[in-house]
């Protein structure tokens, strides 16, 4: 049974900060992950999605990395603003209908 | 491009009531799953319904069920409320019957006293 894990749990950082992310998952055989960012009480904004044979995705001053092999993927948010301030999640997609998430890391970014 | 669009936003039922929630899939996408995320926990998969017909389900209930329709919009019934299931359910839709991405809606939020 997949499970992913979200390191951390929440995460606050002043204003203008690098920052990485962190998402486990323990059966490499994905088809894709993908990362969301979601709004206190909102729905869930797709943020990047890497397929299993690629090993990175770049959105502006986001990129996310993907290692099959060891289970793990990150997020990294270069010079971080308030406006990134949400919590994101991580979503392995197994290509069985589903999606399986994380618990989510919740990001402060402070000015 | 319409994205996907969920109603209502927010929902009051008393416990043993029954629920439905709609949702309408964004343009070319055949596919609705539906996902139930309680406060403070990653989404958990409900099922997904690929052209009319259910191709997928998580552990849930019996009493929770789906329909889509022919223009790929969807419903969950919840049937006999139970307290546990005050949740944002959310809606996401795709193409295909393993999807390249998933595009979710703004969900509804559902409370059961």
């Amino acid at each position: 049974k997949q499970e992913v894990t979200q390191i951390p749990a929440a995460l606050s950082v002043p204003e203008g900060e690098n920052l990485v992310l962190n998402c486990s998952f323990t059966d490499s055989a994905i088809y894709n992950l993908q990362w969301f960012r979601q709004d206190p009480g909102k729905g869930l904004t797709s943020l990047l999605l890497i397929q299993s044979s690629q090993r990175e995705q770049t959105s502006g001053r986001l990129n996310a990395s993907l290692d099959k092999s060891s289970g793990r993927s990150t997020l990294y948010i270069a010079a971080s603003q308030p406006g990134d301030s949400a919590t994101y999640l991580c979503a392995v997609n197994e290509g069985a209908q589903k999606l399986v998430f994380g618990q989510g890391t919740r990001l402060t970014i402070n000015p | 491009e319409t994205g996907v669009t969920q109603s209502p936003t927010h929902l009051i039922k008393t416990r043993g009531q029954q629920v439905t929630l709609r949702c309408s899939s964004q343009s070319g996408h055949n596919t609705v799953s539906w996902y139930q995320q309680a406060l403070g926990q990653g989404p958990q998969f409900i099922f997904q319904y690929y052209r009319e017909e259910e191709n997928g389900r998580g552990n849930f209930p019996p009493r929770f069920s789906g329909l889509q329709f022919p223009n790929y919009s969807s419903e969950l019934n919840v049937n006999a409320l139970e307290l546990d299931d005050s949740a944002l359910y959310l809606c996401a839709s795709s193409f295909g019957r393993v999807a390249y991405g998933y595009t979710f809606g703004s969900g509804t939020r559902l409370t059961v006293v």
